[in-house]
């Protein structure tokens, strides 16, 4: 089945350095490929996607990069505040259907 | 725009007894989602409706798990019986278009289930 890997798992850096977390993907006929943020005692919630005909998305301070090759897409934050600090999941979708598959999380954590 | 409501938000229960969650997704959204997402894991999706069919059920173990989705909105989760290793957040999830892969997914803020 698909296998879904994030790198790093927690991250800590110093409020307004930028934050870079991969996603490794295993299915080649994924197309979407969106990021989520989850902050404790909520349900994730998207904050960007991008789709395999694209090979990067930015919205204001938040872009994801694509390597359709490589199968990894990646999530950048710069000028990081402390209200970033949250667990940030990537979730590619399966033979280009509608199911997500969850990688495992990165812990963010922005120190003020 | 109201979100995706869940009830309870936390539920403690003994293994062998039964326990249900409630979802109410966005209104006229036509998918819903039901994920798992056990502590320091990724959610993990087990069953999808849209409308009030199923559209694949393929990771609920339904030895023990049910869904519904009377009338195509509100939704129910059930177990029976319980097991320890079912302890975790189930989050329900809704979105607008027929099961797109790019359409957004909504998600609830969870139920926390704890079995002792």
């Amino acid at each position: 089945g698909e296998n879904v890997e994030q790198h790093p798992s927690t991250l800590s850096v110093q409020e307004g350095d930028s934050a870079v977390i991969k996603c490794t993907y295993s299915d080649s006929a994924s197309n979407y490929f969106p990021w989520y943020k989850q902050e404790l005692g909520k349900g994730p919630q998207l904050i960007i996607d991008i789709r395999s005909n694209v090979g990067e998305k930015k919205d204001q301070r938040i872009a994801v990069t694509l390597n359709k090759t490589a199968k990894h897409f990646s999530l950048h934050i710069t000028e990081t505040q402390p209200e970033d600090s949250a667990v940030y999941f990537c979730a590619p979708n399966t033979s280009g259907t509608y199911k997500y598959i969850f990688g495992t999380g990165t812990r963010l954590k922005v120190l003020a | 725009e109201a979100g995706v409501a869940q009830s309870p938000r936390y539920k403690i229960i003994e293994k062998r007894q039964s326990v249900a969650f409630w979802c109410n997704p966005i209104s006229g959204h036509a998918t819903l989602y039901w994920y798992q997402q056990i502590l320091g894991q990724g959610p993990k999706l087990l069953i999808q409706f849209q409308n009030n069919g199923v559209v694949d059920d393929s990771q609920l173990p339904k030895d023990r798990f049910s869904a519904e989705r009377l009338k195509g909105v509100d939704s129910t989760l059930k177990i029976q019986p319980a097991k320890l290793e079912d302890s975790a957040v189930y989050l329900c999830a809704s979105s607008l278009a027929p099961g797109r892969p790019q359409d957004t997914q909504y998600f609830g803020p969870g139920t926390r289930l704890t079995v002792l």
